[in-house]
Formats: C-alpha cells, structure tokens, sequence
C-alpha cells in the first residue's frame, strides 16, 4: 500500500510560474524524500528534508514538512518547460545498521510546465 | 546519470513465463533494492540485497526473488508471470552506511501478454 497521497494528482501551469504539490504520509518517519521521473524512466533524488527539519531549500525548490499534520509541501519556484514530469515524495521508516532503508512513495504529481 | 545501469531496457514475455531483470550498482554502493512501478502508481518496494542475501521484502509473493553478487550487481527473477506484473521494474544501490538517499537505474519496462 502506498504511505504517501500526493495532491493534485495532476498539475498543468504556464512557464515562469511557481508549481505547488503537497505529500501526507500515515505512520512516523526518518525523513521524507521528493523524486522526479521523466517519462516512466528513472527517479532522480530532488531534496530530502529530515523529521526535525521545517524547511529546506535546494536551488528553485523548497520543501517544507509539518510532522505534527503528517504533510509535506514541494514548491518550484519560476518553473521552466523542462521541469515538465512526475513528482513523487517518498518517506523512509528505517534507515542504516541493520535494519534496511525501504523508501515508500505516493502515487505522484504529474506536472506540465507549457511554454 | 546515477551511475546504475539496469538491462534489457524493455522486455516482452508471455503469461507463465519467467525473466531475470540485471542491476548493475554505482561503484562503492553495497545495498540494492527492488521496485516495482505500474502504470500510473508510484513505485512498490519489492526487497534489498545487502552482502547478497536478502535484507527487508515487501508485499511481494515468493516468486518474486533475487541475487546479489560479489560485485553488487544484482537480479531480479519473476517465475510464472501474471498480466499484472507489468510494470516498470527498478533498482536502486545505496552505500549500507547512509541508504537515506538511493540512486535508481534508468528501469526496464516489462511487458506480460
């Protein structure tokens, strides 16, 4: 099952505009995690923002995480045609020594970013 | 480009039969995980490698299974394949000592008629 609901599931915004996707996620986490995937190929890591983090920010990107709701926010900022793709958070429930770092994802935003 | 390379790229096989999908891990990376993403879904976490036994699995039954090699690359076997195991197949290599952050291969598209 899927511990992450992303909203909107979809979401289309005109170039040069900020695109905004939240995350809520169901049990205690280590961290959570955004990924991108272009066109059904590979995830590439965005940003990982930890469980006593608020906010972080990475270049045009910003998360933000509120454990007390379960929720996290991705905001790209001044986004360009080719952020065009599918956005999904992960969250991590144990991590290093001998337990094993299993990533559970959401269902992912898909964004469109016309010219 | 994260350094893992996932062979064949796109696979056709018919219900019934089995396939072997190969992982190779970014260099220094010792754990490989498995996922499994459907059309439209996020990926499902479908087990990890670590010193090539088999170290956390998910929902997965047990025809799903795999190998880790002393090199860290990795395979994924599925015997009796269902329609419903197509989907786009990833591995993603970590280094044990951080797995906070893994880097995923380009995928294999598998297609079950």
């Amino acid at each position: 099952s899927q511990q992450g609901e992303e909203d909107p599931q979809a979401l289309s915004i005109q170039e040069g505009e900020n695109a905004t996707m939240n995350c809520s996620y169901k049990t205690s986490i280590n961290n959570l995690q955004w990924y991108r995937q272009n066109s059904g190929r590979g995830l590439v890591h965005l940003i990982l923002i930890r469980s006593n983090e608020r906010e972080k920010h990475s270049g045009r990107l910003r998360v933000t995480l509120d454990t007390s709701k379960k929720s996290s926010s991705l905001l790209i900022t001044a986004s360009r045609a080719a952020d065009t793709a599918s956005y999904f958070c992960a969250t991590l429930l144990n991590a290093g020594g001998t337990s094993y770092g299993k990533l559970t994802f959401g269902q992912g935003t898909i964004l469109t970013v016309h010219p | 480009e994260t350094g893992v390379t996932q062979s064949p790229t796109h696979l056709i096989k018919t219900r019934g039969q089995q396939v072997t999908l190969r992982c190779s891990s970014q260099s220094g990376h010792n754990t490989v995980s498995w996922y499994q993403q459907a059309l439209g879904q996020g990926p499902q976490f479908i087990f990890q490698y670590y010193r090539e036994e088999e170290n956390g699995r998910g929902n997965f039954p047990p025809r799903f299974s795999g190998l880790q090699f002393p090199n860290y690359s990795s395979e994924l076997n599925v015997n009796a394949l269902e329609l419903d195991d197509s989907a786009l197949y990833l591995c993603a290599s970590s280094p044990r000592r951080n797995q906070e952050t893994q880097y995923f291969g380009p995928g294999t598209r598998l297609l079950v008629l």
